[in-house]
């Protein structure tokens, strides 16, 4: 059975700095992998996957995130934090092949501060 | 609308009641799955449905807990006989297609509160 590993409750950062939200997996076979962000009191909003191809995948508001086979990570980075970013992430896998179920890790509270 | 949509957004209930809960997927969405999420904790895959498939209900809790979805269009998520234990936010999902590589786009979510 698959896994999702979010090591880190909460990452604290200043605005204007880097960011990197760890995540890390165990799946059979291939991975298609996902990161997810939850603002207080909604659901969750889709930042971006990697399926195949380039290792670096770029998505929504700024974020990136590099996919690792040989360490089985995909943590979540962004250059320069806004205080906007602050909120809930989550990281999610899906096996491929394995039909749409997403496994997902417990989550990290991202706090940007001033 | 162009999200997913859920209804109530909070429901309060007497411990024992049952409860619906009620999911209305993006418009062409094959795929929709119910979540449960509580308090300060990740996600908890409840059941999934594809098209007109058997869905998937190997994430359900106990047998007080059912979901059906007619064709590829609303689904009711229902929880009889309530516990406090099942206080939790209920969240759906829709997706298109089977394969694993589409994203799932979220509703805001059902708070049930159970007291």
């Amino acid at each position: 059975a698959q896994s999702v590993a979010q090591p880190e409750d909460q990452v604290n950062v200043a605005e204007g700095n880097p960011l990197t939200v760890k995540c890390t997996y165990s799946v059979s076979g291939n991975p298609y992998l996902f990161w997810y962000v939850q603002y207080p009191n909604r659901g969750l909003q889709f930042l971006l996957k990697y399926i195949t191809g380039d290792n670096l995948v770029k998505g929504s508001y700024g974020f990136e995130a590099e996919f690792n086979k040989s360490q089985t990570s995909f943590h979540l980075k962004k250059p320069s934090a806004l205080v906007s970013d602050s909120a809930l992430y989550f990281c999610a896998v899906s096996p491929v092949g394995a039909g749409n179920m997403l496994t997902f890790g417990g989550g990290t509270r991202l706090m940007v501060k001033p | 609308g162009a999200g997913v949509s859920q209804s109530p957004s909070n429901k309060v209930t007497e411990k024992g009641k049952d409860v619906e809960l009620r999911c209305d997927p993006i418009s062409g969405h094959t795929a929709l799955y119910w979540y449960r999420q509580r308090l300060g904790q990740g996600l908890e895959f409840l059941i999934y449905f594809q098209g007109n498939s058997a869905p998937d209900k190997s994430g359900l809790p106990s047998d007080r807990f059912s979901a059906e979805r007619t064709g590829e269009s609303v689904s009711t998520l229902t929880i009889q006989r309530t516990q406090q234990e099942d206080s939790a936010v209920y969240l759906c999902a829709s997706s298109l297609g089977q394969g694993g590589n589409q994203p799932q786009h979220f509703g805001d979510g059902t708070r049930l509160s159970i007291l």
